[in-house]
């Protein structure tokens, strides 16, 4: 089976504070993405990664980088954390050769 | 972009009955996947249906791509189906791998 763990499950931050959301894979996948869901907007794709210190810009990049040193580890970073970034942060991991998504369980932030 | 509805956006059922979920999109794509979220929160991959039909237990699921919808059937409901339903599809020659997800289905059982 699949497993995507993300580092935590509720975090708590202040504004101005640089904030990291790790997610890591077990299973030797090329693709990750991070999403955030907000109620009423749904699933948004902030960044996701193919390989390897390489990264592709999603629908919501502003705000937000990424790193990914090892292959089974892609990090979110919030440089400077705001109160509209409260949020849940989803990481996702792509199975091949059937392209299936497959999530970890979330972290919800909050900024205040 | 492709726009990718869910209906009904909301449905509660009493515990054994059946419901129909449905995901219209406005282009051709190459996945389609359909989620069950929990109510922690946690992403449940269901089917991976790009087209055809496919059954899961009590779930199972139809994709007829050349009409651009998919249907999600469940069957004899429990309590344990709560959460929400989403559908989230590829786009068909868009940037490869990326999913847009539908506003997805909240669905609640009832015992």
């Amino acid at each position: 089976d699949v497993k995507v763990t993300q580092s935590s499950r509720y975090l708590v931050k202040r504004t101005g504070e640089k904030v990291f959301l790790e997610c890591v894979q077990d299973m030797d996948h090329e693709n990750m993405f991070w999403y955030r869901q907000d109620p009423g907007l749904g699933l948004r794709l902030i960044y996701f990664s193919y390989d390897v210190k390489m990264k592709e810009k999603g629908d919501i990049p502003e705000g937000y980088s990424v790193s990914r040193e090892k292959k089974e580890r892609f990090s979110l970073i919030l440089e400077s954390a705001s109160t509209n970034q409260t949020s849940m942060y989803l990481c996702a991991s792509l199975t091949l050769p059937r392209f299936e998504q497959y999530f970890g369980p979330g972290t919800r932030l909050t900024v205040t | 972009g492709i726009q990718v509805e869910q209906s009904p956006p909301d449905l509660i059922l009493q515990e054994g009955a059946n419901s129909t979920l449905r995901c219209n999109f406005s282009d051709s794509v190459n996945n389609l996947q359909w989620f069950h979220q929990n109510p922690w929160g946690q992403l449940i991959n269901l089917f991976y249906i790009p087209s055809g039909t496919k059954q899961n237990g009590r779930l199972s699921a139809t994709t007829v791509a050349t009409e651009r919808y998919s249907l999600l059937y469940i069957s004899s409901s429990q309590t344990t189906d709560s959460g929400v339903y989403f559908c989230a599809v590829e786009l068909k020659g868009g940037a490869t791998n990326k999913l847009i997800f539908g506003t997805g289905t909240l669905l609640a059982v009832q015992p």
